[in-house]
């Protein structure tokens, strides 16, 4: 089982839709989650980020985040051509005891006009 | 200021070369990393630095050599480098260690190419 699963994509939602990202962890010791955005061709970002379970919002973002299911999700509101992009989930699993962060496989959305 | 910078961004060399990647960021971060990105592939960590010590070694070859010279700056040596090398290197630097690591800033990177 790997650590952290997203699945690949890609995900096509219409321009203004809610595209809906998810991600699964293995490790239940896992105390930090985050969600980087990476254009083609450029480096991730880091758009999101959620440590305590329930929602989190930042403008059209919001983390979801339930620790008894082992799962987190990006929400995108309005989606825009521009969102169009890979999504990385990650993870500091063991507790926090080591700063290594795992990605999953990233799930590409594509925001058609 | 919350840029990390890379140089150079474009590098290619032979497998018998010497080079290195330089890495630099002022934002008084005291976490570097290394990341290795193939295509279609998430960033795959190599080295993390915390206040300068070299804290994790992802059984990197020795082929490649990280040097940490303060804290704002993180080098990667590159000698005798085989063609499955090219790839994206991407630094990264986060506040430190413990559960905010991972909230990094990533360089631009350099796209390596090992002829």
């Amino acid at each position: 089982q790997k650590e952290v699963e997203q699945n690949s994509g890609p995900l096509s939602v219409p321009e203004g839709a809610i595209a809906s990202l998810n991600c699964t962890y293995s490790d239940r010791g896992s105390q930090s989650f985050f969600w980087y955005r990476q254009y083609s061709g450029k480096s991730p970002e880091l758009i999101m980020f959620i440590y305590s379970n329930g929602d989190k919002e930042d403008g059209r973002f919001t983390a979801q985040l339930n620790k008894a299911s082992q799962y987190v999700s990006l929400l995108i509101r309005d989606s825009q051509p521009s969102d169009s992009a890979t999504y990385l989930c990650a993870v500091i699993p063991y507790g926090g005891a080591t700063n290594k962060l795992i990605f999953g496989t990233g799930t590409l959305l594509a925001v058609q006009p | 200021d919350t840029e990390v910078t890379q140089t150079p961004k474009h590098l290619v060399m032979g497998m018998t070369n010497k080079k290195s990647l330089k890495c630099e960021q002022h934002m008084g971060h005291r976490a570097m990393y290394w990341y290795k990105q193939k295509a279609k592939k998430p960033p795959e960590l190599m080295f993390v630095y915390s206040y300068e010590k070299l804290s994790i070694n992802e059984s990197v070859p020795s082929r490649f050599s990280p040097e940490c010279p303060n804290s704002s700056l993180l080098n990667l040596h590159l000698h005798a480098l085989q063609p499955e090398d090219s790839a994206l290197y991407l630094c990264a630097s986060s506040q430190g260690p413990g559960p905010g690591a991972g909230e990094q800033y990533f360089g631009p990177g350099t796209r390596l190419t090992v002829t």
